[in-house]
């Protein structure tokens, strides 16, 4: 079936170390997201890619890292830089930028320890 | 940063009755949509109404939209208990999709 797959569902990291958070699709899709959700929040755009080899900063880029080499791809590191990374991390994918339909990952928790 | 806001925060109601709730948003947009997500899991599409429409309907679902209010409304009819998550709005203001903070709905049977 079609769909995207995050993995691990869940991780827990030490302070100081980097983490990466994975995000499979098979729907053909070109445009990928990844967003941060925190307790009783909405979503939060960390990084969103178009086409491969090619990713734009969201609203909270900061301390996180991506990238697209293929289109079913788009891993997201969270470096030590993060200073609160504990949180629901959501991968979506649309099949363009901004035209319709967002389909999500089951989403990965981070806890920092 | 955020463009929908959600109101109520939080609504309790019994099975069988309508639930309602409400999107503001500030700025322009093609469309806008509303999630479903359910504790711990991803968000999962419910529907999406175009800047031109003012009325959407899917089953028990109806969204209405007020461009000129910068507001929509989503409509949950006879609810049952598994409609029990938190709803989200999103807008698309041709820059990116942006959520609102959510209505977290209880359905009690």
């Amino acid at each position: 079936d079609g769909g995207i797959t995050q993995s691990p569902k869940y991780l827990f990291r030490k302070e100081g170390q980097n983490v990466t958070l994975s995000c499979e699709q098979n729907l053909n899709h070109d445009a990928m997201y990844w967003y941060r959700q925190d307790p009783g929040q909405g979503l939060r755009l960390i990084y969103y890619s178009q086409i491969v080899n090619d990713f734009q900063k969201g609203d909270i880029a900061e301390g996180y890292s991506v990238s697209r080499e293929k289109k079913e791809s788009f891993p997201l590191t969270v470096t030590s830089a993060q200073k609160n990374p504990t949180a629901f991390y959501l991968c979506a994918s649309s099949s363009h930028r901004n035209t319709g339909e967002l389909f999500f990952g089951e989403g990965s928790r981070l806890t920092v320890l | 940063s955020q463009q929908g806001e959600e109101d109520p925060q939080a609504l309790s109601i019994q099975e069988g009755e309508n639930a309602t709730m409400n999107c503001s948003y500030k700025t322009s947009i093609n469309n806008l949509q509303w999630y479903r997500q359910n504790s711990g899991r991803g968000l999962v599409h419910l529907i999406l109404i175009r800047s031109n429409e003012r009325e959407k309907h899917s089953g028990r679902l109806r969204v209405t939209l007020d461009t000129s209010k910068k507001s929509s409304s989503l409509l949950i009819t006879a609810s049952r208990a598994a409609d029990t998550a938190s709803y989200f709005c999103a807008t698309d203001d041709n820059n990116d999709m942006r959520f609102g903070a959510g209505t977290r709905l209880t359905v009690k049977p």
